[in-house]
């Protein structure tokens, strides 16, 4: 069973431009969370997505930023017209969603994201 | 809103220590606690969950334990290798209906183990 993937690994975009990163959560795992990790910050919650729905969008920037997981194919963070401030690590997390007080969430190895 | 502070921020010490990494959060009020570890350019790797009504869980050379009245978790690493160097990162799960799911991490623990 392949963990979660993501891709790309390293991302690099001049202002102004679109960033796309996708999530390809586990087999069998139909919750996925996005997370940013700023340069010297912790990781911070971004959204929290089942598939066609997003259940928890509150720590995503209200502008540029938008996520999707259809029914079919990886789930997507989408940042419009980047600025040097969206340089990050990206994680996406997935999760079986079964029982929650037991469910570990699991972390793909991160989209870096430079802008320049 | 939930904050989770991790102490010390940075650690060296030989091998062999016994260590003892500290996380503490605001809201009581979590529903379950992770240890993870991270390594420099990749992911996370879970290494315990403790869930609110348990107090500590164990595996292999790492302990750790939840006390939910004085917001502190405390993640013990016995017998330390070079191998366990990496970062350490405590997060919470509130339980509360509207962050349902939602991971608040502390900043971590920077651990280096030197032969």
């Amino acid at each position: 069973n392949a963990g979660v993937m993501q891709n790309p690994r390293h991302l690099v975009r001049r202002r102004g431009q679109e960033a796309r990163l996708r999530c390809s959560p586990m087999k069998g795992h139909s919750h996925v969370y996005w997370y940013r990790q700023l340069p010297e910050e912790g990781l911070k919650f971004m959204v929290y997505l089942q598939k066609e729905n997003i259940i928890d969008e509150s720590g995503m920037p209200k502008e540029r930023f938008s996520a999707e997981f259809p029914k079919e194919g990886p789930s997507i963070l989408r940042i419009q017209q980047v600025v040097r401030g969206d340089s990050a690590a990206y994680f996406c997390a997935s999760s079986p969603r079964v029982d929650r007080s037991t469910d570990t969430q699991y972390f793909g190895p991160g989209t870096r994201l430079t802008v320049l | 809103k939930q904050e989770v502070t991790q102490i010390p921020a940075a650690l060296s010490v030989p091998e062999g220590e016994n260590l003892v990494l500290n996380c503490s959060f605001t809201d009581s009020a979590i529903y379950n606690l992770q240890w993870f570890r991270q390594d420099p350019g990749k992911g996370l790797t879970s290494l315990l969950l403790i869930q609110s009504s348990q107090r500590e869980q164990t595996s292999g050379r790492l302990n750790a334990s939840l006390d939910k009245s004085s917001g502190r978790s405390t993640l013990y690493i016995a017998a330390s290798q070079p191998g366990d160097s990496a970062t350490y990162l405590c997060a919470a799960i509130l339980d509360r209906g509207s962050t349902l799911g939602r991971l608040y991490f502390g900043r971590g623990t920077q651990l280096t183990v030197w032969p």
